[in-house]
């Protein structure tokens, strides 16, 4: 199985900050990498896949990046709106595996 | 609009069963592998099962493998997860989820809909 190992697990951050969060698959995917984000008591929703398309819709404060097997996913100037949980998934191979999640949260 | 509802959930014996379904409707349903995925309460997410649009190929995540079906009826715009043989970890909320293409080979979550809460107690 793929491991998607994610960090931090917990980021805390200002409104306007700029924050990063890595992926890093246990071997290659290729681009084949979605982010989500979920907020409390909702179902995730889609905001990047191939590593760095953004989905129709999403902010372009959001943006993801790849380099080899490590994954980041970078939201320049953080909104209210954007406090939540974000989860990497690799969709190169079965099974379909996530990262552990990333807890953003406020200062 | 996509949407996704998915029901069935509800407590169950160690031991026991369930059986979840999820309408689609919104989109052309038998175009789009569909997926089921699982968070325990407070937990990250877990891939269950897949099944591409026709129902020729399914897949099961390791902890579900033999006692988990998935299933699907394009007539009527459903998806199935039969659940065998519960567990106290099989406990989660589940998500009904669609691909963005037909295939066995569709693994993006391009969707997702409600989650229905089974619970695994005595």
């Amino acid at each position: 199985d793929i491991q998607m190992t994610q960090s931090p697990s917990t980021l805390s951050a200002s409104v306007g900050d700029r924050v990063t969060i890595t992926c890093r698959a246990s071997q290659t995917i290729s681009y084949w990498l979605a982010w989500y984000q979920q907020k409390s008591g909702r179902a995730p929703k889609l905001l990047i896949q191939k590593a760095s398309s953004l989905e129709s819709g999403v902010p372009s404060r959001f943006s993801g990046s790849a380099s080899g097997t490590e994954f980041t996913l970078t939201i320049g100037g953080l909104q209210p709106d954007d406090f939540a949980t974000y989860y990497c998934q690799q969709y190169h191979d079965y099974p379909i595996t996530f990262g552990q999640g990333t807890r953003l949260e406020i200062k | 609009e996509v949407q996704l509802v998915a029901s069935g959930g509800d407590l169950a014996q160690p031991g026991g069963s369930l059986r979840l379904s999820c309408a689609g409707s919104g989109f052309t349903f038998y175009n789009y592998a569909m997926m089921w995925v699982r968070q325990a309460p407070g937990k990250g997410l877990e891939w269950v099962s897949s099944i591409s649009g026709r129902s020729d190929s399914t897949f099961y995540g390791g902890s579900v493998k033999g006692r988990f079906t998935i299933s699907r009826d394009n007539s009527k715009n459903m998806l199935y997860l039969q659940m065998n043989s519960l567990r106290a970890e099989d406990t989660a909320i589940y998500y009904c989820a669609m691909s963005d293409c037909d295939s066995f080979a569709c693994k993006l979550i391009a969707y997702w809909g409600q989650g229905t809460l089974v619970t695994v107690s005595s």
